[in-house]
């Protein structure tokens, strides 16, 4: 059984450009949740889809950010325009409905210069 | 202060030494995740406790709801141990809220 992959594994970046990152659940969950590492920093809450719903996105830190699941499978987490500070690694996680364990995709590591 | 809370947040150990690492937490939560962070930054669930204790190989994880404590030992101690190694409580809803992490080096 496939894991949770994400895309890209890095990806460097201007200021004021624009990143899409990409998670594919395992098949069949309906969590999606979205972390993020600053450098030095606890790993943080983003948000959490259940199926192609936000369930929970208080943790997205402003609207340069936006998150998507069309469809109910994959995500998309796009930051736009970038900041110096978006710099990190975002982690992808997925569950089943009703279980406690969250299965993490690999990361991405976003470099913003 | 964080709702979760790690120490220590480095640790050396030589190869074969017992190693515990503690995560206290501040919070309700429904579950404790131990998660690990290799050096290439990816990330690896090691186990998931509501109660009681998991043993999976060399490592064991146990949990304390009263005293809101858990602990992640490593028995036998290998290089290959050296990672992050991260706790994360189950809060509102299913979302996580993680410790800052325990770096671990094993040295040869």
């Amino acid at each position: 059984e496939a894991g949770v992959t994400q895309f890209p594994s890095h990806s460097v970046i201007e200021k004021g450009q624009t990143v899409t990152l990409r998670c594919d659940p395992i098949s069949g969950h309906d969590n999606l949740y979205w972390y993020r590492r600053v450098m030095g920093k606890e790993i943080k809450f983003l948000l959490h889809f259940v199926k192609e719903s936000k369930q929970d996105e208080s943790g997205m830190p402003n609207n340069r950010f936006l998150a998507e699941r069309t469809g109910g499978t994959y995500s998309t987490l796009k930051v736009q325009p970038a900041e110096l500070e978006d710099s990190g690694v975002y982690f992808c996680a997925s569950s089943q409905v009703r279980q406690y364990t969250q299965y993490f995709g690999p990361g991405t590591r976003l470099t913003v210069l | 202060k964080n709702e979760v809370e790690q120490s220590p947040q480095n640790l050396t150990a030589q190869e074969g030494e017992f190693i515990t690492i503690n995560c206290s937490y501040s919070v309700g939560i429904s579950a404790l995740h131990w998660l690990q962070q290799h050096p290439g930054g990816g990330i690896v669930s090691l186990f998931m406790l509501s109660s009681g204790k998991k043993k999976h190989g060399r490592l064991i994880a146990t949990i304390n709801i009263q005293e809101k404590h858990s602990s992640l030992h490593i028995t036998a101690s290998h290089p290959r141990d050296s990672a992050v190694y991260i706790c994360g409580g189950q809060t509102s809803g299913s979302r996580l809220t993680f410790g800052e992490g325990t770096q671990l080096t094993v040295n040869p």
